[in-house]
């Protein structure tokens, strides 16, 4: 079982849409949560930082849950600037510190 | 600042050739990571140091690959023989430290073709 675990979708999805991704972790030594946002040939950008409480930036919304072991993202109003691949990262904290990656989920909003 | 610097962005090579590739971490970030991206297995971590010293090399594949940080602004990954399956993008990131909400930074990648 992979350590973070994502549908790769793609998910196609027509502008002003809501669209939800989610991810699985495994290890229960996860610490921090991220989304990561990598376009086409480009490298991986952090979107958003996940909190417990759960958190918001604009149109973005992250929410944690932690006895699941359980990250979501949801994307309101989608714009077709938001069409990129979707990563969750987990950073462990567990003798060493690393971060994993999931393999992404793509997202294609359309006109 | 400019960002985490990698070199070169593309490098196509024969099998069996040596590969090195640099990066550059932004300025004051004490942690680097070496990355292999491909389709199949998405981002892997390979090796990541604090102030220039190895901590974990778990991911590197194989005694092919090794990693050198020889200051805090410059590490190298080189691939010796190199092979057809090392082919992938190869991203170094860099990050400030090690608190709960501290992100990595990622440099623009290196795409390696092994033919």
């Amino acid at each position: 079982r992979k350590e973070v675990e994502q549908d790769p979708g793609p998910f196609n999805v027509p502008e002003g849409a809501t669209v939800a991704f989610n991810c699985t972790y495994s290890n229960s030594a996860s610490q921090s949560f991220f989304w990561y946002r990598q376009d086409c040939r480009k490298e991986p950008k952090l979107l958003m930082s996940v909190y417990s409480s759960g958190n918001e930036d604009g149109r973005f919304t992250a929410q944690l849950n932690r006895a699941s072991q359980y990250i979501s993202l949801l994307i309101r109003d989608s714009k077709l600037s938001d069409s990129a691949t979707y990563l969750c990262v987990v950073k462990l904290i567990s003798g060493t510190y690393k971060y994993i990656f999931g393999t992404g989920t793509r997202l294609k909003v359309l006109a | 600042d400019a960002g985490v610097i990698q070199s070169p962005r593309h490098e196509v090579t024969e099998m069996g050739q040596e590969v090195t590739l640099r990066c550059k971490p932004i300025s004051g970030h004490d942690y680097l990571f070496w990355y292999r991206q491909t389709m199949m297995r998405g981002l892997e971590l390979l090796i990541y140091f604090n102030n220039n010293v190895p901590i974990d090399d778990s991911g590197m594949p194989e005694d092919r690959f090794s990693a050198k940080m020889p200051n805090a602004s410059f590490s190298t990954l080189k691939i010796q023989p190199s092979e057809p399956r090392d082919s992938a993008v190869y991203f170094c990131a860099s990050s400030p430290g090690t608190g709960v909400r501290y992100e990595q930074y990622f440099g623009p990648g290196t795409r390696l073709t092994v033919t």
